[in-house]
């Protein structure tokens, strides 16, 4: 069974620039979610989709954040313009259901990089 | 608010070295700990888990135990390997949220 995958695994660009990264949670997960973690500290919670619904967005931390989960399959989120402190990894996770019970799997997480 | 709070790395050892890496946490409501290891070039995997006081996670030789008089639940190995070179995060849940919330992550690094 594939994992949760994640695009580009890296990707380096300018202030001002937008970015799309993309998650492919496990098949049949109705639940997935964004993490970020800047350089050396802690890794954050951005959102949480149910399907194609936002059940959480509390995370997210401005509206230059935009995620969406069209057809409650993949995911994106796109960061439009990108600033120097939007620089972190950011990782995927997709869970069969929501609750403590349910293990989140994770992707290998896409590193981003502004200049 | 909830936080965890975990030495910081890296930690290098031999192998076949004892491992222990802190982790402390705040003491609010009733949080199920956690332990996460990513490997390099790979995404984090739960390592074990505890979900009230006095319970014992253990998984792969690695043990920790959640102590609610210490709020701790320090990561624990007998005889670490190179393979067991890895990022080391503790993580717990809130009250009611199923959201986990990490620590800064270890880095250990094992030496034949």
């Amino acid at each position: 069974e594939a994992g949760v995958t994640q695009f580009p695994s890296h990707s380096v660009i300018e202030k001002g620039q937008t970015v799309t990264l993309r998650c492919d949670p496990i098949s049949g997960h109705d639940n997935l979610y964004w993490y970020r973690r800047v350089m050396g500290k802690e890794i954050k919670f951005l959102l949480h989709f149910v399907k194609e619904s936002k059940q959480d967005e509390s995370g997210m931390p401005n509206n230059r954040f935009l995620a969406e989960r069209t057809g409650g399959t993949y995911s994106t989120l796109k960061v439009q313009p990108a600033e120097l402190e939007d620089s972190g990894v950011y990782f995927c996770a997709s869970s069969q259901a929501s609750g403590e019970v349910y293990e989140q799997f994770f992707g290998p997480g896409t590193r981003l990089t502004v200049l | 608010g909830d936080s965890v709070t975990q030495m910081e790395g890296p930690v290098t050892l031999s192998e076949e070295a004892f491992l222990t890496i802190n982790c402390t946490y705040t003491a609010t409501g009733y949080p199920s700990l956690f332990w996460y290891v990513q490997y390099p070039g790979e995404g984090l995997q739960l390592l074990l888990k505890a979900t009230k006081a006095d319970d014992k996670g253990s998984n792969k030789g690695f043990e920790a135990t959640y102590r609610k008089e210490t709020t701790s639940f320090h990561l624990e190995k007998g005889s670490v390997q190179v393979s067991d070179s890895a990022v080391y995060f503790c993580a717990r849940t809130s009250g009611g949220s199923y959201i986990p919330t990490f620590g800064r992550g270890t880095s250990l690094i094992v030496h034949p």
